[in-house]
């Protein structure tokens, strides 16, 4: 009963490294996405998947790479790491479809820090 | 597009006083779906109800109820008696279902609710 399993919890990057946040999930859900959350500003959606194979962007995508070869992971990768993506960010899915929505279930966050 | 706003950015009260958290959204559809999270300081997200757009009942479980009024596009949360384990960061969030198969949940910027001892 692992969930969403996001790794690393904390990471330090310096300006311009690159590096993938991993989330995985063992519910067989459809639906994954990636969260990022900032102090007064909420959880804003980076990039969301319905399927392997499919991603689409959310509200604030820039800087940020995703893709889906199978069900079960959904990798958020930062190419060039800027000061502006320090965060905490959320993976979470869901079972969905066309006409239902559940609720999302979230993995335990990484705390992103870039100098 | 989709909108959720909570327009209360933090709240206070004393134990065992009465708090509602508001929310209000936008969407173009009329399938969509309205849930709320608690975030306790822990940094773990909770999801706590969740209310399609055809199920106007409103709902009560245990302290908590939520009133949904699609006229005013609201999805209310009240906290009865509050508690100092109530103390949490609460988000509102939406998600539309869509025939085209593509859908996304979009969160409010969330109420930090402090309930004092």
């Amino acid at each position: 009963n692992a969930g969403v399993t996001q790794t690393p919890k904390f990471q330090v990057l310096k300006t311009g490294q690159s590096m993938t946040l991993q989330c995985a999930q063992d519910m067989n859900h459809e639906y994954m996405s990636w969260y990022r959350q900032d102090p007064g500003m909420g959880l804003r959606l980076i990039h969301y998947s319905v399927g392997a194979g499919i991603t689409d962007q959310g509200e604030v995508p820039n800087g940020y790479n995703v893709s889906r070869s199978t069900t079960e992971d959904f990798p958020l990768r930062l190419l060039s790491a800027a000061p502006s993506q320090t965060s905490v960010y959320f993976c979470a899915s869901s079972y969905s479809d066309s006409f239902y929505n559940s609720p999302l279930h979230f993995g335990n966050g990484t705390r992103l820090t870039v100098t | 597009a989709q909108k959720v706003t909570q327009a209360q950015t933090e709240i206070s009260v004393v134990e065992k006083e009465d708090v509602t958290l508001d929310c209000v959204y936008e969407t173009r559809d009329t399938t969509y779906y309205l849930f709320w999270y608690k975030q306790p300081p822990s940094g773990e997200l909770v999801f706590l109800i969740r209310r399609n757009s055809f199920d106007e009942q409103n709902e009560i479980s245990g302290r908590y109820s939520w009133n949904f009024q699609k006229s005013t596009s609201s999805f209310n949360f009240t906290i009865t008696a509050s508690q100092v384990v109530d103390s949490a960061v609460y988000f509102c969030a939406l998600s539309e279902a869509s025939t085209s198969g593509t859908y996304k949940y979009i969160f409010g910027t969330g109420t930090r609710l402090k309930v004092l001892a």
